[in-house]
Formats: C-alpha cells, sequence, structure tokens
C-alpha cells in the first residue's frame, strides 16, 4: 500500500522558518514526481511545489525564494523548507505522489499537516 | 494559467438523488482533468482520471464524462458517505497544474 506521513507542522511567527517532512512507503519518493499542495483554512486546493525528472523544480510565485523542496532516496522522505513565512502561508499541507496513468494524478496524500503563522 | 470553474459551488441533496457538478476550462485541456473528493478534516482523493476513467475502488455510482472545456462528475445515486466538496483539477499544461474552487455537497 502506498503511503504518506507529514510531520513538521505547527505555529511560527511571521520571518520564521520551518521544514516539513513526509515520509513514504510502498514506492521511492525519486521515483515519481512528488509535490506539496495547501489548503488555507476554509478555502480551496493551491498547488505549492513540485520535484520531477531528477531535481526539476516547480514553485508557485507566492512562495519562490522562500520555500525548497528537496528529497531524500536513503530516508525515503520528501521535504518542504520554508523561510521567510508570512501570515498567508497559513494552512494545512499536503504531500502526494504524482504518478502518471494516461495523465498526471495526485494520489495517494498523505493526512496533512497544519501551518500556523501568527504573532 | 489555465483557470478551472465549478458550478455550482454548493449544492443540497437528499440520499438517492442523481448528482451532477460541472467544471469548465479556460481552454481546452482535452481529457487532461481529475476528480477529487475530500470529507471534512481529511486529505482529498482521487475519485477519477482522464475525465472518465473510475480510480481502483471508487463506487460505480460515480461516474465522469466530458472533453475539451466542459467536463461533468456524475454521482448517480447519493449515498451518506458521498457527502463531500467535491474539485476538480486539470494536468494538461506545464505547471501549475490547477484545481476548480470546490463544489460542496451536504444534506438537504
Amino acid at each position: 500500500e502506498l503511503q504518506l506521513v507529514e510531520s513538521g507542522g505547527g505555529l511560527v511567527q511571521p520571518g520564521g522558518s520551518l521544514r516539513l517532512s513526509c515520509a513514504a512507503s510502498g514506492f521511492s519518493v525519486t521515483s515519481d514526481y512528488m509535490s506539496w499542495v495547501r489548503q488555507a483554512p476554509g478555502k480551496g486546493l493551491e498547488w505549492v511545489s513540485v520535484i520531477y525528472s531528477g531535481s526539476r523544480t516547480y514553485y508557485t510565485d507566492s512562495v519562490k525564494g522562500r520555500f525548497t523542496i528537496s528529497r531524500d532516496n536513503s530516508k525515503n522522505t520528501l521535504y518542504l523548507e520554508m523561510n521567510s513565512l508570512r501570515v498567508e502561508d497559513t494552512a494545512v499541507y499536503y504531500c502526494t505522489r504524482v504518478g502518471y496513468t494516461e495523465i498526471f494524478t495526485a494520489d495517494p496524500w498523505g493526512q496533512g499537516t497544519l501551518v500556523t503563522v501568527s504573532s | 494559467d489555465i483557470q478551472m470553474t465549478q458550478s455550482p459551488s454548493s449544492l443540497s441533496a437528499s440520499v438517492g438523488d442523481r448528482v451532477t457538478i460541472s467544471c469548465r476550462a479556460s481552454q481546452s485541456i482535452s481529457n487532461f482533468l481529475n476528480w477529487y473528493q475530500q470529507k471534512p478534516g481529511k486529505a482529498p482523493k482521487l475519485l477519477i482520471y482522464s475525465a472518465s476513467t473510475l480510480r481502483s475502488g471508487v463506487p460505480s455510482r460515480f461516474s465522469g464524462g466530458g472533453s475539451g472545456t466542459d467536463f461533468t462528475l456524475t454521482i448517480s445515486s447519493l449515498q451518506p458517505d458521498d457527502f463531500a466538496i467535491y474539485y476538480c483539477q486539470q494536468s494538461y499544461s506545464t505547471l501549475p497544474w490547477t484545481f476548480g474552487q470546490g463544489t460542496n455537497v451536504d444534506i438537504k
């Protein structure tokens, strides 16, 4: 069974930093695209970052230069390093495997980890 | 970026009702369209990919259709477990792969 378990969320002040982790089982984080999707309270879903094809990366405009996605094959874990956090980064952050079955799909998803940016 | 617009934003229905949710893309995306279900406090789950292919394990009362810019998700007979928020998402373009704003299906 493919499974993802996130950790690392919490309360942080504006301008602070956090590192989210996503431990995978049942597959290798380096064999597929991996991504982070966030959901602000009461809002919809937003792709934050994707890592693919070796170490190529994508970031949504609002986090470019502040967030860094990476993966560790030895630990089979995906990371999201978040710096210079803003109040508007407050959200539940989900990691997902992005597989390709006819088209790209996000499946499975982790349970999510809440990041709260507040003074 | 390709914009995805769902309608309605919310609907109320009864168990046993037939429910249809629409999703429109701002440009043609062929059949590069996924549907996800999200229950309160839970992560989204993939229901349908390539516009009409049911993910393994998803009940057959769910079906998807459409191509180009207009797509639908239909639940043929709404069950208590189906009350949730449904999102469409395109993966046609280069990143970002955008989501619709969601449709909340609740109990009438």
